[in-house]
């Protein structure tokens, strides 16, 4: 079993719809939660990152952290076109020595 | 854009050769970190420099090295080069918490 897992998708949704990205781990000391969005031909951008159990929104984007279920999400309200990238979350001990999902792949159809 | 850089773009190599590869650090950031990301996978930890100094290492051997310079600019060195290295090898400068990933280098080992 991998210590972090992400379906790689790809995931498909219409224009201005919710997405659900997700991600389960198996290491209950991981502190560090973190998602990164990844444009084609370009390096990873950090979306957002949280610390506690709990939702944490920005914008269109809100991140929420089960530590009880090891398992995380990413939503994404009103989804436009240039949200489509790969996502990837990335969780562990630093903000540095992350262990990585694969990335699920999120096209938004006009 | 971030302020990282990366040099070169794209890389063709031998196997069993040696390259590398350099990444410039947005304006202020002391700490460098290299991570390697395979095809449809997320990026794995290589190793991390602070202030010139190695301050932590992934699971990768130690044909795998780096430096990092006085103005904070860095390069990641691969000793024999293997067909698995061929990769997406990424820089990534911060500061404090949060990290700026360049647009990486294609390594790619024939």
């Amino acid at each position: 079993q991998k210590e972090v897992e992400q379906d790689p998708g790809p995931l498909s949704v219409p224009e201005g719809a919710i997405v659900s990205l997700n991600c389960t781990y198996s290491n209950s000391a991981f502190q560090y939660f973190m998602w990164y969005r990844q444009y084609s031909r370009k390096g990873p951008e950090l979306l957002m990152y949280t610390y506690s159990s709990g939702n944490k929104e920005d914008g269109r984007f809100t991140a929420q952290v089960d530590k009880s279920s090891k398992y995380i999400s990413l939503f994404i309200r009103d989804s436009q076109p240039s949200d489509s990238a790969t996502y990837l979350c990335a969780i562990g001990h630093s903000n540095y020595q992350l262990i990585w999902g694969a990335g699920t792949k999120l096209i938004i159809k006009p | 854009e971030t302020g990282v850089t990366q040099s070169p773009t794209h890389l063709i190599k031998t196997r069993g050769q040696q390259v590398t590869l350099r990444c410039s650090s947005q304006s202020g950031h002391n700490t460098v970190s290299w991570y390697q990301q395979a095809l449809g996978q997320g990026p794995q930890f290589i190793f991390q420099y602070y202030r010139e100094e190695e301050n932590g290492r992934g699971n990768f051997p130690p044909r795998f090295s780096g430096l990092q310079f006085p103005n904070y600019s860095s390069e990641l060195n691969v000793n024999a080069l293997e067909l698995d290295d061929s990769a997406l090898y990424l820089c990534a400068s911060s500061f404090s918490s949060e990290q700026y990933f360049g647009p990486g280098t294609r390594l790619t080992v024939t």
